[in-house]
């Protein structure tokens, strides 16, 4: 089993949709989660970061973690073509505090 | 500024030979990351630099794959005697100290394909 776990699509939605990815994770040691964001033949760049179970928001994105179940999610409200790329979830740990990563959504937002 | 840079973009080879993937971390970060990303395994840590500090090697695949970092800058990622598995894009990323909470930068990597 991996560490992280991540809904695998591809999923494709109309421009406007609401979108929800997500994650599970099993390691307990986790305690900070990421979403990466990567453009076909680009490197990934983060998105959004959180450490606290709850909400976190910004502007068309929010992110959720529930560490009672291992649950990450990313929602993105008012998707654009523009947001059409693919979505990693990660967190930091091991020994050199390297990122874990999900395998990716991809994501496309049809115009 | 100026982000993270791999050279080159794009690697063919043939295999058994050797390779070597440059990265140009982000000026001012002591720490370096190599990852690879490939169909079946998704984004896997490789190797990471902090400082002067001796090398987190617990990722690399085999004793084929090293890498080296040179005067806390430029890290070069060398492969030995490269086979077909070894296709993949090699990421490299930097952080300003490498704590939890940094954000990693990553470069747009280097797409290897060993014929």
């Amino acid at each position: 089993q991996k560490e992280v776990e991540q809904d695998p699509g591809p999923l494709s939605v109309p421009e406007g949709a609401i979108v929800s990815l997500n994650c599970t994770y099993s390691n307990s040691a986790f305690q900070y989660f990421m979403w990466y964001r990567q453009y076909s033949r680009k490197g990934p760049e983060l998105l959004m970061y959180t450490y606290s179970s709850g909400n976190k928001e910004d502007g068309r994105f929010t992110a959720q973690v529930d560490k009672s179940s291992k649950y990450i999610s990313l929602f993105i409200r008012d998707s654009q073509p523009s947001d059409s790329a693919t979505y990693l979830c990660a967190s930091p740990g091991g020994s050199a505090r390297q990122l874990t990563f999900g395998s990716g959504t991809q994501l496309t937002v049809l115009p | 500024g100026a982000g993270v840079s791999q050279s080159p973009s794009n690697k063919v080879t043939e295999k058994g030979k050797d390779v070597e993937l440059r990265c140009d971390p982000i000026s001012g970060h002591t720490a370096l990351y190599w990852y690879r990303q490939s169909l079946g395994q998704g984004l896997e840590f490789l190797i990471y630099f902090q400082g002067n500090s001796a090398p987190d090697k617990s990722g690399l695949p085999s004793d084929r794959f090293s890498a080296e970092r040179t005067g806390g800058s430029v890290s070069t990622l060398t492969i030995q005697r490269t086979q077909q598995e070894d296709s993949a894009v090699y990421l490299c990323a930097s952080s300003l100290t490498g704590r939890d909470t940094d954000t990693q930068y990553f470069g747009p990597g280097t797409r290897l394909t060993v014929l």
